[in-house]
């Protein structure tokens, strides 16, 4: 089992749509979790971190579920701005920063 | 607000040849690292640094050396290039005290796109 896995997508939706990507992880006793944005051809930028209770910011909700290993993230109200791919990240192993996992991504495409 | 600088952002080399990518930070962070990225494989670590003077490997620091002389400055070698390490690398920095606020945040250069003929 890969350590951090992602639904590649593309998820194509239209604008206001809701949509929310998975996300699971494989080390039980890992201990923060992030959900990073990418747009094309430039570089990751921190979204949103999730707590162990739940966050939101705006239209977007970010989940974990412990048990089940995996986070979640949630959009409302899609913009088109939205369009990006978004990144997964676990600490692992927790310590060290090293121990960042990143997902593969998912894509994100939203449509007039 | 300049942030974290990579240089150069494009490079196409030779295999076999060498060559340095530049990182430099202002923002004071203590923590560096330098990851690449390709298609279907997301953002894999190469080596970090938690300070100056000090590095780490990464999941994939074979082909690589780093070196950190100054906290602002983090440079990634490539001694003899090889095809398999045509990629797209970022820079990142982050700070102790943003982990223990658990933010995790990591900020980002623009990247540095490396092809090896």
């Amino acid at each position: 089992r890969k350590e951090v896995e992602q639904d590649p997508g593309p998820f194509n939706v239209p604008e206001g749509a809701t949509v929310a990507f998975n996300c699971t992880y494989s080390n039980s006793a890992s201990q923060s979790f992030f959900w990073y944005r990418q747009d094309c051809r430039k570089e990751p930028k921190l979204l949103m971190s999730v707590y162990s209770s739940g966050n939101e910011d705006g239209r977007f909700t970010a989940q974990l579920n412990r048990a089940s290993q995996y986070i979640s993230l949630l959009i409302r109200d899609s913009k088109l701005s939205d369009s990006a791919t978004y990144l997964c990240v676990v600490n692992m192993y927790g310590g060290s920063q090293g121990n960042l996992i990143f997902g593969k991504g998912t894509k994100l495409s939203v449509k007039p | 607000n300049a942030g974290v600088t990579q240089t150069p952002k494009f490079r196409v080399l030779k295999t076999g040849q060498s060559m340095t990518l530049l990182c430099a930070q202002d923002m004071n962070h203590e923590y560096m690292y330098w990851y690449r990225q390709d298609p279907g494989m997301g953002l894999r670590l190469i080596h970090y640094s938690v300070g100056e003077g000090t590095t780490a490997k990464g999941e994939v620091p074979d082909g690589y050396n780093v070196s950190r002389l100054k906290k602002q400055n983090f440079l990634l070698g490539l001694e003899s290039a090889a095809p398999s390490q045509t990629s797209v690398y970022f820079c990142a920095s982050s700070s102790p005290k943003l982990n223990r606020l658990n933010t995790g945040e990591l900020f980002f250069g623009e990247g540095s796109r490396l092809t090896v003929l």
